[in-house]
């Protein structure tokens, strides 16, 4: 199936920084990125659906000016958490669609401190 | 927006024998119908999907069914084996969409 990378792999910040997560599709072009989170035990929650060379669609009660998202090129989409805290720390994995269907990247684990 | 119900939240069962965990959807526009099994801390991996011009499919141990009128979809894997052990995520979406998961099913292969 199709490769899709992440990175980082996992990143600890400090409270009120910045972290940016970049996520690659490999081998293929994805008009479409799906942005998920993921907390200790429970589901994956969409936060976002990513399109290239458009504004991104967050799902209800995501705020679009904590999570920025750009997708520049086909080939990847950047999430930015802002001003992160704490409660900001979670397991973010990125998902790339070819055709009907959506390949995982290995996520990134958020630490806040 | 479509809203997935997933049951058991655990399922313990003995090596050998057959695990069901059973879902319900919301949407009935939803067409696509994967299931994912994820181990701690990694990525989900698709491991079976149906759509929704399907009643059955099966890929060796494990098959899944869908019922459209009812809108309801389940995984049965048989002959269970250690390495089944994980969290199962089903999930739904209609067309473009993200996927909308259900809160998942811990499965505890007991040996």
């Amino acid at each position: 199936g199709a490769v899709v990378s992440q990175h980082p792999s996992w990143v600890i910040c400090k409270s009120g920084t910045s972290v940016k997560i970049e996520c690659r599709s490999l081998d293929f072009q994805a008009t479409t990125m799906f942005w998920y989170r993921q907390f200790p035990k429970q589901s994956l929650m969409l936060m976002a659906t990513s399109n290239e060379g458009s504004k991104a669609t967050y799902e209800q009660g995501v705020e679009k000016d904590k999570f920025l998202i750009n997708h520049a090129s086909l080939t990847l989409s950047t999430l930015t958490v802002t001003s992160a805290h704490p409660e900001d720390s979670s397991f973010y994995i990125c998902s790339a669609r070819e055709l009907t269907e959506q390949f995982f990247g290995p996520g990134t684990r958020l630490t806040v401190l | 927006g479509e809203n997935v119900e997933q049951h058991p939240s655990t399922l313990s069962v003995q090596e050998g024998d057959s695990a069901v965990i059973k879902c319900t959807y919301s949407d009935s526009a939803s067409n696509y119908f994967p299931w994912y099994k994820q181990e701690l801390g990694k990525r989900p991996q698709l491991i079976i999907d149906i759509r929704s011009n399907v009643g059955e499919k099966k890929d060796q141990r494990i098959a899944v069914t869908l019922n459209k009128t009812a809108k309801h979809f389940s995984l049965h894997i048989t002959e269970t084996q250690p390495e089944d052990s994980a969290v199962y995520f089903c999930a739904a979406k209609d067309g473009a969409d993200g996927l909308t998961f259900g809160k998942g099913t811990h499965l505890i292969i007991q040996p």
